[in-house]
C-alpha cells in the first residue's frame, strides 16, 4: 500500500521563476492538503483540495495555486518565486475533507530559491 | 499566526526517562493532534484527541487535553534514542472550521541520549 508520494524531493530555482510540485495521495484517500514549513518552524497551511476544488485556503498570496485531478493527485504551483519561498513543502492526504481525521504526510519537496 | 505554542522549545533527556511536552492554543477546537517529524522530513501522526476527551493512551504515549485551559500535554514514557525528533501539536479552528485547515505549533525538539 503506497503512502503519500511527492516529487521532486529537491528543487533549486531562481527568483522570478515558476515551480510545480506534485503529490499522489495514499491509496483510498480523496483529500490533499499542502503545507509550507520554513526552517525551524511548524508547517503552515496553504490550501486543501477535495472533490477537485479548493476547499479552504490559508494566508498565502495568489502566487500559490493548486489543482486536484480526478485520480485525487494534486499539484502545487508557485509563480514569481521569492527568496522567502524557500522551504519544505509538504503534501498530506486524508479521507473526506475536513480537519477531523489524521493526516498522512509525504516526505516533502525541499525548494531552494536563489 | 500560530494557534499552538509548544513548551519547551527543546528538551534533552537520557534514555529511560520520561519526556513531557506541552501545547497551548487560542480558540475553541474540535480536536487536537500530535505529530512527530524526523530530520525535517514528513510528519507522522501520533495521536488524535477530541474536545470531549480528557486523556488518551497509545503505547508509550499519553495525551491529556484541558479545554478550559486550552492546553494539552504529550508524555512519552521510558524514552528511547529512536524517539529523538521534533514533536508538533496541531489544532483545527473549532466552530470557525470551514475545511481541513490544521494549525501547527512551532514544535518541541526532543533529544534522547543513549
Amino acid at each position: 500500500d503506497a503512502g503519500v508520494t511527492q516529487s521532486p524531493t529537491h528543487l533549486i530555482k531562481t527568483r522570478g521563476q515558476q515551480v510545480t510540485l506534485r503529490c499522489s495521495p495514499k491509496s483510498g484517500h480523496d483529500t490533499v492538503s499542502w503545507y509550507q514549513q520554513a526552517l525551524g518552524q511548524g508547517p503552515q497551511f496553504i490550501f486543501q483540495y477535495y472533490e477537485e476544488e479548493e476547499r479552504q485556503r490559508g494566508n498565502f498570496p495568489d502566487r500559490f495555486s493548486g489543482h486536484q485531478f480526478p485520480n485525487y493527485s494534486s499539484e502545487l504551483n508557485v509563480n514569481a518565486l521569492l527568496l522567502g519561498d524557500s522551504a519544505l513543502y509538504l503534501c498530506a492526504s486524508s479521507l473526506g475533507g475536513g480537519a477531523n481525521e489524521k493526516l498522512f504526510f509525504g516526505s516533502g519537496t525541499q525548494l531552494s530559491v536563489l | 499566526s500560530q494557534q499552538g505554542e509548544e513548551d519547551p522549545q527543546a528538551l534533552s533527556i537520557q534514555e529511560g526517562e520520561n519526556a513531557t511536552m506541552n501545547c497551548s492554543y487560542k480558540t475553541s477546537i474540535n480536536n487536537l493532534q500530535w505529530y512527530r517529524q524526523n530530520s525535517g522530513r514528513g510528519l507522522v501522526h501520533l495521536i488524535l484527541i477530541r474536545s470531549n476527551e480528557r486523556e488518551k493512551h497509545s503505547g508509550r504515549l499519553r495525551v491529556t487535553l484541558d479545554t478550559s485551559k486550552k492546553s494539552s500535554s504529550l508524555l512519552i514514557t521510558a524514552s528511547r534514542a529512536a524517539d529523538t525528533a521534533s514533536y508538533f501539536c496541531a489544532t483545527d479552528e473549532g466552530i470557525y472550521n470551514q475545511g481541513g485547515k490544521l494549525i501547527f505549533g512551532q514544535g518541541t525538539e526532543l533529544s534522547v541520549k543513549p
